[in-house]
């Protein structure tokens, strides 16, 4: 069992749409998660970073995440077309070492 | 510009060859990490630096590769006798110990290595 895993799409939603993106991780000792947005041939942009249960917004990013069944998500509204890329989740369990998933890749159709 | 910095951006190099990578974390970051990027999938740890001292090496990063942090500045990254399996993008990344708990990573560009 991978420790980070995500659906890796493709994920395709129209313009103006929410997507949705999501995350588990195997570690219940993970304290921290983070989601980057990765364009083809770029490398890894963080977007945000949750440590605490529930939800956490930043303008049209939301993540939430719920420890109790080891399930992180990405919400982005109004998705644009700019927002087409993989998306990789990350956990840290506290120590020096952040586990990526393999990425979910989103295309937003105009 | 104050990222994290890394050169070159692509290297192209026959089988067997030595190359070398190098990486400039961003400047209050004490820690520096080597993550590797195949197609498809995403970065995994190759290893890790608090300051100067290497702290961690993955199991994926075999005899010939070595990494160092002198001074606990630049880090460099050497493969030698390259293999066409060593093809892969070579991230760089670095964050802060003792800010915020469990800080991001925060990554440079890359280096894109064809090994033909």
């Amino acid at each position: 069992q991978k420790e980070v895993e995500q659906n890796s799409g493709p994920l395709s939603v129209p313009e103006g749409a929410i997507a949705s993106l999501n995350c588990t991780y195997s570690d219940r000792g993970s304290q921290s998660f983070f989601w980057y947005r990765q364009y083809s041939g770029k490398s890894p942009e963080l977007i945000m970073f949750i440590y605490s249960n529930g939800d956490k917004e930043d303008g049209r990013f939301t993540a939430q995440l719920n420890k109790a069944s080891q399930y992180v998500s990405l919400l982005i509204r109004d998705s644009q077309p700019s927002d087409s890329a993989t998306y990789l989740c990350a956990a840290n369990t506290g120590g020096f070492k952040t586990i990526f998933g393999a990425g979910t890749r989103l295309f937003v159709k105009a | 510009d104050t990222g994290v910095s890394q050169d070159p951006r692509h290297k192209i190099t026959k089988r067997g060859q030595n190359v070398t990578f190098r990486c400039d974390p961003i400047s209050e970051h004490n820690r520096l990490y080597w993550y590797r990027q195949t197609l498809g999938q995403g970065p995994e740890f190759l290893t890790y630096f608090q300051n100067e001292a290497q702290l961690e090496k993955s199991r994926l990063l075999s005899d010939r590769f070595s990494a160092e942090r002198p001074k606990g500045s630049f880090s460099t990254l050497e493969i030698q006798r390259t293999e066409q399996g060593d093809s892969a993008m070579y991230l760089c990344a670095s964050s802060l110990l003792g800010g915020t708990a469990n800080s991001p990573l925060h990554f440079g560009n890359g280096t894109r290595l064809t090994v033909t």
